[in-house]
Formats: structure tokens, sequence, C-alpha cells
């Protein structure tokens, strides 16, 4: 099955820097989301991006899906933004294969 | 709209039970999946329920099992619980089946095995 690579496992940031969360994935897609898991488990929906470049306020992120690979920015990070990133890719119905995720602590 | 819904939130079962998770999708959704995530393996795909049928379904053993309601609402079952099976168990909904629709998932139900 597809393998989903996401890069680095563990980011420390002092608040008010900014980062680069990188995900790959070894086959074709048609659906790429990337979630932030909060402290109680939920998921929470930051984009549905299966190529292109999208913004949301402080985030954005962008897929080439020709080389098989997506990145989250965040800019001006928040205390709030900790937490664990995952992107998550769909190769046939509605089934997503996560990657391990990446834990990010933004320090005060 | 209200988000996904899935009772109870926080469960305790003894090995050797069953148990009953219950999910309800976005409203107009008609696609439910399951997740199981735990610290070892991470977010894994159960199975997808679609129009009462399961439409795909992940390599867990039989003992889990899911059905579909009329009005879109899915259970899960694990039955002969076993310590391994504490985990937190995710549903997510979307408007259809198929892989060009968001997932939005509901908060959880974190099951514990004693």
């Amino acid at each position: 099955g597809i393998q989903v690579e996401q890069s680095p496992p563990d980011l420390i940031l002092q608040e008010g820097a900014n980062s680069t969360l990188r995900c790959n994935f070894s086959d074709s897609v048609n659906n790429l989301q990337w979630f932030h898991q909060n402290p109680w488990g939920q998921l929470i929906n930051l984009f549905y991006i299966p190529s292109g470049t999208k913004q949301n306020g402080r985030l954005s992120a962008t897929t080439v899906a020709t080389e098989r690979y997506s990145l989250l920015y965040i800019s001006s990070s928040q205390t709030t933004d900790s937490g664990v990133y995952f992107c998550a890719v769909g190769t046939s119905g509605s089934r997503l294969t996560f990657g391990e995720g990446t834990q990010l602590t933004v320090n005060p | 709209k209200a988000g996904v819904t899935q009772t109870p939130r926080y469960l305790i079962k003894t090995r050797g039970q069953q148990v009953t998770l219950s999910c309800s999708p976005i409203s107009g959704h008609r696609s439910v999946s399951w997740y199981q995530q735990t610290p070892g393996q991470g977010l894994q795909f159960l199975f997808e329920y679609f129009s009462e049928t399961q439409r795909n379904k992940g390599n867990f053993p039989g003992r889990f099992s899911g059905r579909q309601f009329s009005n879109s609402r899915s259970e899960m079952n694990v039955s002969t619980l076993e310590l391994g099976d504490s985990a937190l168990y995710l549903c997510a909904s979307s408007w259809t089946s198929g892989v060009f629709y968001e997932q939005y998932f509901g908060p959880g139900t974190r099951l514990t095995v004693t």
C-alpha cells in the first residue's frame, strides 16, 4: 500500500517563529488532507489539498502531486499551534492513509 | 451545522467483554469511516460504510465489525476485547463515498481495556 512519511517528527519553536512541515507519499493520490490533532484527540481539518496552494490565515499548504509531496507552512507561530500535525492521503474510496505526524511544540 | 458526534467519549471495559461505539455524521453526509489510533500503530483505517453497506475494510480481525443505519448513523462493535484494543477510536464523515470528498472527524471515543 501507499507509504506516507512526515518530517520532522518533532519540532520545537519559540513563539513568533515560522516553520515548514513536509509530507512525502509513495504513489499518486487523489486526496490529501492536513489535520491538527488537539490535546483532546480530535482531528481538526486544516486543508483539503490534492494539488496546488491554499492559504488560511497564518497557515498555508502546497501540494506538488507530480513530485509526491506536500508542505504545510505555519507563520508567526503561537502557543495554541502546539500539537500533532497529520498528513493523510486517499487513493480509493474514502479510506485515508495517515503519516506518523509531526509533534509541534511552541514555547512562549 | 453540527459536526460529527461520537458517544460515549470515554469507556472502560474488561478483557473479554464487548463494546459498541456510536457515530453520528454531519447532517447530509452519507459516508462514515472508522479509525483506530494507538501510540504504537498510529492512525489506522478500520472500515467505511455508505448507504448501509460496508465499502472498504482495513486489516483488522473479525472481532471488529460495524453497521450503518438508514439515517447514516453508524456503530462499531468490538467483541472479546483484548488489552491491545485500548485506543482512541475516531469516526469520520464525508458527503459521499470516494476520494474527492473531504473527511471530517469526530472527537473520538477513548477506550481502555483492563
